[in-house]
């Protein structure tokens, strides 16, 4: 079956610019999340819905950072006012139920680069 | 809070020969640990995970990694490596308390001919 699809593959943004990223799940997984990684590091947690709603938004590092996933299944990560050190690529993921013993299947991630 | 360390950027090793890909974690509760490989220019897969039970775990491609409670360690090794095994492996822990992953810095499997 489709794995967990992330698009764009590719953003170029200037700084100041609004950017929004999707991310199609897995049919039928109920956990979403979504990682940010930078050069030469590991994936950094931003934010984990269970269904529709935000579970833990803790890893959200300001205000300008923002998800939605209104029907369960598809997610928007919004960015407003891009910075330059927003430059990542960002990494979705998805799970059958949400348990922390969960396999998280992830997606081939979106580069952004903001000039 | 929890962290995980991964001691090693960058391993270099000759075909054939064997390896092992440390990781070190912390964390003030049962966890659970997974280590995920990432071909180039490919998504992060899951190569292994412990639970619970079996301190040891095999997983694919041949690799296997040991839960040491004690000294908090979940090393990963291979008995012997091939070309294709090169890329970027991640450990990475959860708790009950928090579902999302945690992950190291990754360190980069060089196999060389």
């Amino acid at each position: 079956g489709a794995g967990v699809s992330q698009t764009p593959s590719n953003k170029v943004t200037e700084k100041g610019k609004y950017v929004e990223l999707r991310c199609d799940p897995i049919s039928g997984h109920t956990a979403l999340y979504w990682y940010r990684q930078s050069l030469g590091q590991g994936p950094e947690f931003l934010i984990y819905f269970q269904g529709t709603g935000a579970a833990d938004d803790s890893g959200l590092p300001n205000d300008r950072f923002f998800a939605v996933r209104p029907e369960g299944s598809v997610s928007t990560l919004k960015i407003q006012r891009t910075e330059r050190g927003d430059s990542a690529v960002y990494l979705c993921a998805s799970s059958a139920t949400g348990g922390s013993d969960n396999e998280q299947f992830f997606g081939p991630g979106t580069r952004l680069t903001v000039l | 809070a929890q962290s995980v360390t991964q001691l090693d950027s960058q391993v270099p090793v000759f075909e054939e020969a064997p390896v092992e890909l440390r990781c070190n974690y912390s964390s003030s509760v049962s966890v659970y640990l997974f280590w995920y490989v990432q071909y180039p220019n490919q998504g992060l897969q899951l190569l292994l995970k412990y639970l619970s039970g079996s301190t040891l775990v095999k997983g694919i491609n041949g690799f296997e990694a040991e839960f040491n409670k004690s000294q908090t360690s979940f090393h990963l090794r291979k008995p012997s490596v091939h070309i294709s095994d090169t890329a970027e492996y991640f450990c990475a822990v959860s708790s009950t308390g928090r579902r999302a992953l945690t992950f190291g810095s990754g360190t980069r499997l060089q196999v060389q001919p």
